[in-house]
């Protein structure tokens, strides 16, 4: 099993749609999580921090389910410039290193 | 705040030749990492320090790579020699805290490194 995992898309939605990405991790020790934007041909940006539960930062949301060992990201209101690689990034514990997911792939259209 | 800084951005070499990668991370970041890139996947790490020591090199093909950051700020990576399959972006990030709150990584802009 992969560490993190996501589903690799692309997701292809209209403008003003909803849409949600999962990533299931496989470390239950892990405390803190990402989510990371990636434009085609450039490095990733962080999106948002997750230490708690979840977080909330305008369109996007993003939430914590420990026991299922999940995070997902919502994004509310599409735009066309959210199109890119979303990123999910796990800290694990054991070894204090970063993981990545292999990216999901988000395509706006109008 | 100034980020962290690669260069070179893109780099051409031939099969067997040898390349170095320069990354100068955030100021006050104590860790390190070097990512490795390929079109399609997620970054994959290669080595991660911590100050000048190296905490996880379990992924870096140490028949031909090495890294090294001797001051605990500025770091290289080199490849010698390069395969075709070492085409990649090689990307660079720095993260304040090793463990707990601040342990997000910032990228530099990457080196887009093609062996022919």
């Amino acid at each position: 099993r992969k560490e993190v995992e996501q589903d690799p898309g692309p997701f292809n939605v209209p403008e003003g749609a909803t849409v949600a990405f999962n990533c299931t991790y496989s470390n239950s020790a892990s405390q803190s999580f990402f989510w990371y934007r990636q434009d085609c041909r450039k490095e990733p940006k962080l999106l948002m921090s997750v230490y708690s539960s979840g977080n909330e930062d305008g369109r996007f949301t993003a939430q914590l389910n420990r026991a299922s060992q999940y995070i997902s990201l919502l994004i509310r209101d599409s735009k066309l410039s959210d199109s890119a690689t979303y990123l999910c990034v796990v800290f694990m514990e054991y070894g204090n290193k970063l993981v990545f997911g292999a990216g999901t792939i988000l395509r706006v259209k109008s | 705040e100034a980020g962290v800084a690669q260069s070179p951005r893109y780099k051409i070499i031939e099969k067997r030749q040898s390349v170095a990668f320069w990354c100068n991370p955030i100021s006050g970041h104590a860790t390190l990492y070097w990512y490795q890139q390929i079109l399609g996947q997620g970054p994959k790490l290669l080595i991660q320090f911590q100050n000048n020591g190296v905490v996880d090199d379990s992924q870096l093909p140490k028949d031909r790579f090495s890294a090294e950051r001797l001051k605990g700020v500025d770091s290289t990576l080199k490849i010698q020699p390069a395969k075709l399959e070492d085409s990649a972006v090689y990307l660079c990030a720095s993260s304040f805290a090793s463990t707990g709150i601040g342990t997000e990584a910032f990228f530099g802009q990457g080196t887009r490194l093609t062996v022919v």
